[in-house]
């Protein structure tokens, strides 16, 4: 079964610090991985994805994440974190039989403070 | 260019009651999805549909129905509302330039979501 495991429910950072928000994956298949950012009473809006390639994604924003096969891992990233980028985080993955299928993580809040 | 447009924003239902949300995508995108986002979870898919005419199955389709008469609208139906339907619902639409998903772009645009409450 696919599934998408997001183990932070909240992240707290200071401004100007790095920041990580964790995501660990399941699929059969290639993963095709996704981050998005949902600010508050918004849709999801996209991050960033990884299809294949470098396992390095640079994304919207500042952020980046790291694909890593070995710990089915899919972390987002960013080096300097602002005030405005807290908000809440959801990780996705495509499923790897039904490709019109996407699961996502149960999201993580992003708390930045000054 | 409005993007994924969803109304009503806020709905207050009562048990058996009926309803339909609507969602509308002005980017030409054959592909649609519907979404609930139940508190502390992720988002789960209803309903999608690969092109007009054509419909499918999520994980969580009970009772829910759809149509796509148009590559524009995908409206989702409630016949007999339930409190287990109170949730916050997300249409989306994609662009896939292959068959079965493949070559598909695989980036989601939602709408503002829709509030159901069942009481």
């Amino acid at each position: 079964a696919q599934s998408v495991a997001q183990p932070e429910d909240q992240v707290n950072v200071a401004e100007g610090n790095p920041l990580t928000v964790k995501c660990t994956y399941s699929v059969s298949g290639n993963p095709y991985l996704f981050w998005y950012v949902q600010y508050p009473n918004r849709g999801l809006q996209f991050l960033l994805k990884y299809i294949t390639g470098d396992n390095l994604v640079k994304g919207s924003y500042g952020f980046e994440a790291e694909f890593n096969k070995s710990q089915t891992s899919f972390h987002l990233k960013k080096p300097s974190a602002l005030v405005s980028d807290s908000a809440l985080y959801f990780c996705a993955v495509r499923d790897g039989s039904d490709f019109n299928k996407f699961y996502f993580g149960s999201g993580t809040k992003l708390n930045v403070k000054p | 260019n409005a993007g994924v447009t969803q109304t009503p924003k806020f709905r207050i239902l009562k048990i058996g009651q009926s309803m339909t949300l609507q969602c509308t995508q002005d980017m030409n995108h054959n592909y649609m999805y519907w979404y609930r986002q139940d508190p502390g979870m992720g988002l789960k898919l209803i309903y999608y549909s690969v092109g007009a005419g054509i419909t499918d199955k999520g994980e969580v389709p009970n009772g829910y129905n759809v149509s796509r008469s148009t590559t524009e609208d995908f409206p989702l139906r409630l016949e007999l509302a339930a409190p287990s339907q109170t949730s916050v619902y997300f249409c989306a639409s994609s662009y896939s330039t292959g068959a079965g998903g493949l070559g598909s772009t695989d980036t989601q645009y939602f709408g503002p979501g829709t509030r159901l409450t069942v009481l």
